[in-house]
């Protein structure tokens, strides 16, 4: 099974910060990854596909990137409207693995 | 507008069975595979099983193998999840969604598993 290491698991910002957030794949899933944002009480929302495709109507600020089996999502200007939780998924293979989740907390 | 919507969740008995329904709308049902994914309370996301469109093709995550049946009636646009031999660890939010990237997501029902 692959196993996606999610890192970190929390962090604090602020509104206008440069925010990284990174996922290892334990073997090659090639480029299918997608990156998830969850709210309180809320459904996840896709952000990302095939690792660096933004979904339709997300916001240009969110980004991602693909070196070899890591993955990044980066949020180049945090906006009140983006603290959450951050999941990442492969879905290259079965069973499908999230990330352990990083939240993303007001500083 | 392409939705999802899941029914079925509850308080049940250890032991006990339960199927959950995701009704699909605002898409073509059966060209998509459709997956199950669970969130115990404070946790993060789990995947449990995944079926292909025509519904000949099921996945299961090891902690569900052999409990859950994932299946689907395409004529009504429905995915099931037919849940036995339930434990307090399956205690969570369970959403369906279509697959892949997960892109579409119902609201979740709730299955809480306590005697």
């Amino acid at each position: 099974d692959v196993q996606m290491t999610q890192s970190p698991s929390s962090l604090s910002a602020s509104i206008g910060d440069r925010v990284t957030i990174t996922c290892r794949a334990s073997e090659n899933i090639n480029i299918w990854l997608a990156w998830y944002q969850q709210k309180a009480g809320k459904a996840p929302k896709v952000l990302m596909y095939k690792g660096s495709r933004l979904e339709s109507g997300v916001p240009s600020r969110f980004s991602g990137s693909r070196s070899g089996t890591e993955f990044t999502l980066t949020i180049t200007s945090l906006q009140p409207d983006d603290f959450a939780t951050y999941y990442c998924l492969q879905y290259d293979s079965y069973p499908r693995t999230f990330g352990q989740g990083t939240k993303v907390e007001i500083k | 507008e392409e939705e999802l919507l899941e029914s079925g969740g509850g308080l049940i008995q250890p032991g006990g069975s339960l199927r959950l329904s995701c009704t699909a709308s605002g898409f073509t049902f059966r060209d998509y595979t459709m997956t199950w994914v669970r969130q115990a309370p404070g946790k993060g996301l789990a995947w449990v099983s995944s079926i292909n469109g025509g519904g000949h093709n099921s996945y299961y995550s090891d902690s569900v193998n052999g409990r859950f049946t994932i299946s689907r009636d395409n004529s009504k646009n429905i995915l099931f999840l037919h849940m036995t031999n339930l434990r307090a660890d399956d205690t969570a939010l369970y959403y369906c969604a279509r697959d892949a990237p997960l892109d579409i997501w119902g609201p979740g029902t709730m299955v809480t598993v306590s005697s």
